[in-house]
């Protein structure tokens, strides 16, 4: 089935531990988006990427890094600068035409 | 940068009453897109609708409705004859098509049978 996956969708981790977020996609997305929710705020953009190799920071990026080496991956760290880490994830990707952004599941945060 | 408001955090109905979610938006650029989404319990975002600025035709699809209005940045959502199904958190995003899209804060809707 096409989609978008993320995993894992539970994690939990001490304060201070990098944490790697995986984002796959097998729809041909040339983009792809990192959003964080948090409880009343809705969503706010961490990253995004428009094509393979290139990506930019969108409104929180302080804290966060991702690497988009290949097409269908859009891997998400969360470092120990990040102050406030426990939330919700949502990886998505968007199709060209349509703008329409397809989300994954999303990845629950909780740093102890 | 673009900005999307709604400032209704939460709404509760009882069922087959009808409901707006309001959504208002700032942008500088001509040509933008704007969407709902729904997002039930489980997390997951489902999309409802794309409009892009330069269709303002009013768009009906069974129960939903739209109402696009550029002369106010509005771009309200009406559920008619709302249903326990429909409660869930709803967000209008507004895109300027350079791959940065912006998301408001969500209404939370609650029907009550």
């Amino acid at each position: 089935d096409g989609g978008i996956t993320q995993s894992p969708k539970y994690l939990f981790r001490k304060e201070g531990q990098n944490v790697t977020l995986s984002c796959e996609q097998n729809l041909n997305h040339d983009a792809m988006y990192w959003y964080r929710q948090d409880p009343g705020q809705g969503l706010r953009l961490i990253y995004y990427s428009q094509i393979v190799n290139d990506f930019q920071k969108g409104d929180i990026a302080e804290g966060y890094s991702v690497s988009r080496e290949k097409k269908e991956s859009f891997p998400l760290t969360v470092t120990s600068a990040q102050k406030n880490p426990t939330a919700f994830y949502l990886c998505a990707s968007s199709d060209t035409n349509t703008g329409e952004l397809f989300f994954g599941e999303g990845s629950r945060l909780t740093v102890l | 940068a673009q900005k999307v408001t709604q400032a209704q955090t939460e709404i509760s109905v009882v069922e087959k009453e009808d409901v707006t979610l309001d959504c208002v938006y700032e942008t500088r650029d001509t040509t933008y897109y704007l969407f709902w989404y729904k997002q039930p319990p489980s997390g997951e975002l489902v999309f409802l609708i794309r409009r892009n600025s330069f269709d303002e035709q009013n768009e009906i699809s069974g129960r939903y409705s739209w109402n696009f209005q550029k002369s106010t940045s509005s771009f309200n959502f009406t559920i008619t004859a709302s249903q326990v199904v429909d409660s869930a958190v709803y967000f209008c995003a507004l895109s300027e098509g350079r791959g940065d899209m912006r998301f408001g804060a969500g209404t939370r809707l609650t029907v009550k049978p």
